[in-house]
C-alpha cells in the first residue's frame, strides 16, 4: 500500500515569495491534516480537512497561508507572501476515521516538505 | 488547553540497555494516544496507538503504557540498538480532535 506522497521535499526561497506544498493521502482516508514543525519542536496543526470539508483551521495564520482539498482526495498548502519564521518542514497526515462518526484512528505522516526562507 | 511534555529532551545509552521514555499531558479527556519516531529529515512513522480504554500496547521490543488518571505514558525500549537512535515523539488526541505534540526525546545509542 502506497504511503503519504508529498512535494516538493526541498524548498528555497525569499521572503516575500510564495510557495505551494502538494499531498496526496493514503487511499480512502477521509481525513488529512497538514503540519508545521519548526526546528526542535514537536509538529503544530495548521488545518485538518474530513473528506474535502474543514474541520479545524483555528492555528492556520489565514492572512498568508491558505489550503484546500477540493475533491477531497489530494491537498495543497500555500504561503504567500512567506516570511522568515515560516521556514519549516510541513509534514501531511492522513487517516482512516471519521470525526463524529467512530474514535479516531492512527495517523500516517509523509515524508515532509523541508522550507527554507532567506 | 491541552500541552504534552515528554521528559528528557535528550538521552544518550550504551547498546543493550533497556530505557523509559516519559510523555505527560494536562487534559486527561483523550480518545488516544500515540507514539512516533522520527529520523533526522525524515517524517514520522507510527510505532504504537493505545486507545483511552487500553492499558498498554506492544510491538516487539516496544511497550507503551498509558495511565489517562494521571496523565502519564512510557515508551519501553528493551536491549536498545544504535538503529533506535532517533527523535521520539508522543501525541495525544481529545476532543478537540487535534493531535497535540510533545517537543521530542531525542534519544542515541552508542555502539
Amino acid at each position: 500500500e502506497a504511503g503519504v506522497a508529498q512535494s516538493p521535499r526541498y524548498k528555497i526561497i525569499e521572503k516575500r515569495q510564495s510557495v505551494a506544498f502538494w499531498c496526496n493521502p493514503i487511499s480512502g482516508h477521509a481525513t488529512l491534516y497538514w503540519y508545521q514543525q519548526i526546528l526542535g519542536q514537536g509538529p503544530k496543526l495548521l488545518i485538518q480537512f474530513q473528506n474535502n470539508g474543514v474541520v479545524d483551521d483555528s492555528q492556520l495564520p489565514k492572512d498568508r497561508f491558505s489550503a484546500e482539498r477540493l475533491k477531497g482526495v489530494d491537498s495543497t498548502l500555500k504561503i504567500q507572501p512567506a516570511k522568515l519564521e515560516d521556514s519549516a518542514v510541513y509534514l501531511c497526515a492522513s487517516s482512516f476515521s471519521r470525526w463524529g462518526q467512530e474514535i479516531t484512528g492512527e495517523l500516517f505522516f509523509g515524508e515532509g516538505s523541508r522550507l527554507t526562507v532567506l | 488547553k491541552q500541552e504534552v511534555t515528554q521528559i528528557p529532551a535528550a538521552l544518550s545509552v550504551p547498546e543493550g540497555e533497556n530505557l523509559v521514555l516519559n510523555c505527560s499531558f494536562t487534559d486527561s479527556a483523550i480518545y488516544n494516544l500515540q507514539w512516533f519516531r522520527q529520523d533526522p529529515g525524515k517524517g514520522l512513522t507510527s510505532l504504537l496507538l493505545i486507545q483511552s480504554s487500553q492499558r498498554e500496547q506492544t510491538s516487539g521490543r516496544l511497550n507503551a503504557s498509558l495511565d489517562k488518571s494521571s496523565g502519564r505514558s512510557t515508551l519501553y525500549i528493551a536491549a536498545s540498538q544504535p538503529g533506535d537512535s532517533a527523535t521520539y515523539l508522543c501525541a495525544v488526541q481529545g476532543g478537540s480532535e487535534k493531535l497535540v505534540f510533545g517537543k521530542g526525546t531525542k534519544l542515541t545509542v552508542n555502539p
